[in-house]
């Protein structure tokens, strides 16, 4: 069966250093996204794109980046850690052209930024 | 601004007390509302799409309906296994392309 899976499923980190979160999917969905979720926000988008080479900047994207070097793989990275974005986060993808499409989420992983 | 709310933020219910969910959206031209459920620790889970306004789902003891401003999930005869988050989205073009708005959720609690 296709599948979306995140790694590592859980995360510390210190202040200061690049972490990288790995979102793989083998739907062969055009669309990934990265979203953050925290008490109080919901769900808000970081990062997305709508195929190989493409990425966009989504509501929270200072901090972050994304690179899309093949269908299956969006890989998050924080440049330099910030307690701000101890979070739990969602990799997610969706078929089609552009972002209408119901998305199918990862199981998450949670990071904590000491 | 584009914008959705749910409600209530929390639910309380006995098994087999019916009871709806609200998922209200301020969007210009909906290309469609979409509902989740997501479990404690999990990513969420797609449930239902609802297109135009009059259209129903339905699964299992769900059923989700549309109107032109909102959305109901209605559960009929609960069951503890039901207790989750749900929410709603909906897709949205704002600077940051097509994407979707989720609401904040509803916690839903189903006692045995």
């Amino acid at each position: 069966d296709a599948e979306i899976t995140q790694s590592p499923r859980h995360k510390i980190t210190e202040t200061g250093r690049q972490v990288t979160l790995a979102c793989h999917q083998t739907w062969n969905h055009n669309n990934m996204f990265w979203y953050r979720q925290d008490l109080g926000h919901g769900l808000r988008l970081i990062h997305y794109s709508y195929g190989v080479q493409d990425t966009n900047k989504g509501e929270v994207s200072d901090g972050y980046s994304v690179s899309r070097s093949n269908t299956e793989d969006l890989p998050l990275t924080l440049e330099s850690a910030a307690s701000s974005q101890t979070s739990v986060y969602f990799c997610a993808s969706s078929a089609g052209t552009g972002g209408y499409n119901e998305q199918f989420f990862g199981p998450g992983t949670r990071l904590t930024v000491l | 601004e584009d914008q959705v709310t749910q409600s209530p933020e929390a639910l309380r219910l006995q098994e087999g007390e019916s009871s709806s969910l609200n998922c209200s959206y301020t969007v210009s031209g909906l290309r469609g509302l979409f509902w989740y459920r997501q479990d404690p620790g999990k990513g969420p889970e797609f449930l239902f799409t609802l297109y135009s306004a009059g259209e129903e789902k339905e699964k299992e003891r769900l059923k989700a309906t549309l109107t032109k401003k909102e959305s109901f999930l209605h559960i009929t005869a609960p069951k503890p296994e039901d207790s989750a988050t749900y929410l709603c989205a909906v897709p949205h073009r704002d600077n940051y392309g097509q994407n979707f708005v989720f609401g904040p959720g509803t916690r839903l609690s189903v006692l045995p």
